[in-house]
């Protein structure tokens, strides 16, 4: 079972630039999330998706964007890259409601900016 | 202010001891409470999810407690193995339905030694 992939694995960005991290899970889950981890700190919810087409801003969504493709993909997108996105970025999946459930992550992405 | 607040930061057993990992909780209202395992370099994996009217919960050598009216929880783990060397992580639900919300503690780093 592939449960939530994520790409890319590692990336290196110079500050301005943009990139879009791409998630999908094959566990027909209705709610998708996507967190940042940084040390020192809890992982923080950057933004959720209840639904296909639905997403709702979470605790620290600013510089980001996201798209729900369809049930299966989330992505994230950085449009303009600054040094304190610098982190570790996880997708995960659940059912139900949101954090209501048993939550399912990837495998991470890390992300340096420049 | 919700918080969840984890100790010890970190650990070193020997391979085959038990060991508890603590986390206090001031959190309302209160929702459910997850244990998870997060090696590194890895995305976390849950180990158990309890309710308000759940006290204890196993998932193999790991048992969790709960104790709503002090608002604690540990985590035991019997007899360590060097798998089990990894970050585990409280994490408090607050709320309920849309305005669920998930407060991460920082973890506690495991290393089980032979």
């Amino acid at each position: 079972n592939a449960g939530v992939t994520q790409t890319p694995k590692f990336q290196v960005l110079k500050t301005g630039q943009s990139m879009t991290l791409q998630c999908a899970q094959d566990m027909n889950h209705n709610s998708m999330y996507w967190y940042r981890q940084d040390p020192g700190m809890g992982l923080r919810l950057i933004y959720y998706s209840a639904s296909e087409g639905t997403t709702d801003k979470g605790e620290v969504p600013n510089g980001y964007n996201v798209s729900r493709l369809n049930k299966r993909e989330f992505s994230l997108r950085l449009e303009s890259a600054a040094p304190s996105q610098t982190s570790v970025y996880f997708c995960a999946s659940s059912e139900g409601g949101r954090g209501g459930n048993t939550i399912y992550f990837g495998e991470g992405s890390w992300l340096t900016v420049v | 202010k919700n918080q969840v607040e984890q100790s010890p930061q970190s650990l070193i057993i020997l391979e085959g001891k038990n060991c508890t990992l603590q986390c206090n909780y001031t959190v309302s209202p209160f929702s459910n409470l997850r244990w998870y395992k997060q090696d590194t370099g890895r995305g976390p994996v849950s180990l158990t999810i309890m309710t308000f009217s759940e006290n204890t919960k196993s998932n193999g050598r790991y048992t969790a407690t709960l104790d709503a009216d002090t608002k604690q929880s540990s985590l035991h783990i019997t007899a360590s193995q060097l798998s089990d060397s990894a970050s585990y992580i409280c994490v408090v639900s607050v709320g309920a339905g849309n305005n669920r919300k998930l407060i991460w503690g920082l973890g506690t780093s495991l290393a089980v030694n032979p």
